[in-house]
């Protein structure tokens, strides 16, 4: 089976500007969750979906927001960018169960200049 | 609130040693699941090995093993027979199996650095 893919895998951006990031999760996985890490914060949660719903948000600015579609495959956009939206952006994926292990995929590196 | 400290910031170990990374947890809730994973420079997160909160015997993933002690709190994570590849940072995170909360609490991560 394919893992977890993120695209795209390195992104430069400027004060202002709006991002969107890509998630594809492992095959028949419905679940996708996104974390953020940064040197400072570490890893923080900001969504996880399931089915097209969004069922758990961190606390995060409305300035995130994220989507996933009928195939599973997820999004995550922010607008208005910060420097301090620099990070590593991470999506993970699991079957169904609160149980399930997350899968991660290998991150979107976002520069904000 | 769940609360995950891992307390050493950085390890050394020679290579084909055994290494213990510490990590204890803060929960009130009965069941939950806790999870150890491994991110090399690359970024990705890689799990490694799962205990749940019930679980009587301690969780063990080739090379992996994790020493659960439920009344101290603690899921250390040991690598035995290090090898170069180890060489990465490890984040232990737990998240709670009852609610309807999905999301990994994780704490500050070690740094493993594997010396030939």
């Amino acid at each position: 089976k394919a893992g977890v893919t993120q695209t795209p895998r390195y992104l430069i951006k400027t004060r202002g500007q709006q991002v969107t990031l890509s998630c594809s999760p492992i095959s028949g996985h419905r679940s996708v969750s996104w974390y953020q890490q940064t040197p400072g914060q570490g890893l923080q949660f900001l969504f996880e979906y399931f089915s097209e719903t969004q069922r758990n948000k961190g606390n995060f600015p409305g300035r995130f927001s994220g989507r996933q579609f009928s195939n599973s495959r997820s999004e995550m956009n922010v607008s208005t960018l910060e420097l301090g939206d620099s990070a590593l952006y991470l999506c993970a994926s699991s079957p169904e169960k609160i149980s399930d292990t997350q899968y991660f995929g290998p991150g979107t590196r976002l520069t904000v200049l | 609130a769940q609360k995950i400290t891992q307390t050493q910031p950085g390890m050394f170990v020679q290579e084909k040693e055994a290494v213990t990374l510490d990590c204890t947890y803060d929960t009130s809730d009965q069941s939950y699941g806790l999870f150890w994973y491994k991110q090399p420079s690359s970024g990705e997160m890689i799990f490694l090995i799962y205990q749940g909160s019930y679980d009587e015997q301690n969780a063990t993933e080739g090379r992996y093993s994790l020493n659960f002690q439920k009344a101290r709190k603690s899921a250390n994570l040991v690598i035995s027979a290090s090898q170069l590849g180890d060489s990465a940072m490890y984040f232990c995170a737990m998240r709670d199996a009852r609610s309807n909360d999905y999301k990994l609490s994780f704490g500050a991560g070690t740094t493993v650095t594997v010396r030939a």
